[in-house]
């Protein structure tokens, strides 16, 4: 399987803090994405990163990936209380006219005011 | 726009029975999924549909059914409903051979 690991599973930090959160995966990929989960809603995609890209920043977020660890990271700098979710990994492979992704089981992140 | 759709929010079930849930988009995209959450885990696939008239299964498809009524519209069926189907199960979307996924707000079903 190509399934994503988040690691931790929970992270608390303070408000204002950065948070950073890793992805880890078995298999080839085109491309590794990061969704948040709020509470009781469906997930947003937040980024994507494909396989020949290294590093790439969207407002408080940058995510990298090292393609020969197959691994990724997520930092999110300058927490605010308002980024409390879950965060979820997932890696995108084509596969002649379809395209899947395959889901991480995601980090809690609880950013305290 | 509204996005994607879900009806019901909510459900419970008696262990035998069926039921249709349903998924709408409005954003023209040709491709759509369904994946159940379960407490702890990430999103696992259900079916999905690459475009308006194919279907093909998933990760976990054992005891459901899915149907692409149109371009808009996707829906997924239990027959006959189990306790171990109880979860949360999320509709997305996506342009043909898209990597963003726009996810609808998710269906809670609890099946007794």
């Amino acid at each position: 399987s190509q399934q994503g690991e988040e690691d931790p599973q929970a992270l608390s930090i303070q408000e204002g803090e950065n948070a950073t959160m890793n992805c880890s995966y078995k298999t080839s990929i085109n491309n590794l994405q990061w969704y948040r989960q709020n509470s009781g809603r469906g997930l947003v995609h937040l980024i994507l990163i494909r396989s020949n890209e290294r590093e790439k920043h969207s407002g408080r977020l940058r995510v990298t990936l090292d393609t020969s660890k197959k691994s990724s990271s997520l930092l999110i700098t300058a927490s605010r209380a308002a980024d409390t979710a879950s965060y979820f990994c997932a890696t995108g492979l084509s596969g002649g006219s379809n395209y899947k992704l395959t889901f991480g089981k995601g980090t809690l992140l609880t950013v305290n005011p | 726009n509204a996005g994607v759709t879900q009806t019901p929010k909510f459900q419970v079930l008696k262990t035998g029975q069926s039921m249709t849930l349903q998924c709408a988009q409005d954003m023209n995209h040709n491709s759509m999924y369904w994946y159940r959450q379960d407490p702890g885990m990430g999103l696992r696939l259900i079916y999905y549909s690459a475009s308006e008239g194919t279907t093909d299964k998933g990760e976990v498809p054992n005891g459901y059914n899915v149907s692409r009524l149109n371009k808009r519209e996707f829906s997924l069926r239990l027959e006959s409903a189990a306790p171990s189907q109880t979860s949360v199960y999320f509709c997305a979307s996506s342009e043909v051979g898209g990597e963003t996924q726009y996810f609808g707000p998710g269906t809670r079903l609890l099946v007794l």
